[in-house]
């Protein structure tokens, strides 16, 4: 079974600076896509970054950026220029590929990120 | 467009009691999700329809949740009796039609506590 394991329960960046949110994934398959969503305290979750597994280049998307490691299945985001914004919990989510019937996600436990001022 | 509706926001009930959330996707998203997510973990998934099939609910408690997607529309998630450890959020997300299509657009959960 897939796991998926966000091994940081807290971090704390200053506004301005740049942070490292780690994941780790466990998977037997080659087809799957990665993602992080970002859950603010209002609760609705909203898709961060997306990774397809397929790709050796590893995405961005403005200051948002991942560090895939497939052999290592890691799979960490890098938040540049940090803002009082991005505070939120960060989750970490692995879907198989779209052969494999269903498209059910895998979350992790969350990572919550405060930006100090 | 409009995004994914729920309804309530929040709900408190004692336990043994019965209650019911209502989910509205993404028009034209042929794929519903239903979360529950307690205090401090991430979602679990708990069902995917696909239109109105159930595609996955291996981790549906089935004695005391069920869920039904009629038309391939909305959704309604119910729990009859509740029990202390449904307290909860409860989120419902839905996808696009087409297979390649990979993104869920989440809606904004019901925050279930029972007492």
């Amino acid at each position: 079974a897939q796991t998926v394991t966000q091994s940081q329960p807290e971090m704390s960046v200053q506004e301005a600076e740049t942070v490292t949110l780690s994941c780790t994934y466990d998977t037997s398959e080659s087809d799957y896509y990665l993602f992080w969503y970002k859950q603010p305290p209002s609760r609705q979750m909203i898709l961060v970054i997306r990774q397809e597994a397929y790709k050796q280049q590893n995405a961005t998307e403005n200051r948002f950026s991942v560090n895939f490691q497939k052999a290592a299945k890691s799979f960490s985001l890098k938040i540049s220029d940090s803002q009082l914004g991005d505070a939120a919990m960060y989750f970490c989510a692995y879907r198989r590929g779209s052969t494999s019937g269903t498209y059910k996600y895998i979350f992790g436990t969350g990572t919550r990120l405060k930006v100090l001022a | 467009e409009a995004g994914v509706a729920q309804s309530p926001r929040y709900k408190i009930i004692e336990k043994r009691q019965s209650v019911a959330f209502w989910c509205n996707p993404i028009s034209g998203h042929a794929t519903l999700y239903w979360y529950q997510q307690i205090l401090g973990q991430g979602p679990k998934l708990l069902i995917q329809f696909q239109n109105n099939g159930v595609v996955d609910d291996s981790q549906l408690p089935k004695d005391r949740f069920s869920a039904e997607r009629l038309k391939g529309v909305d959704s309604t998630l119910k729990i009859q009796p509740a029990k202390l450890e449904d307290s909860a959020v409860y989120l419902c997300a839905s996808s696009p039609r087409t297979t390649s299509s990979y993104e869920q657009y989440f809606g904004p959960g019901t925050r279930l506590t029972v007492t």
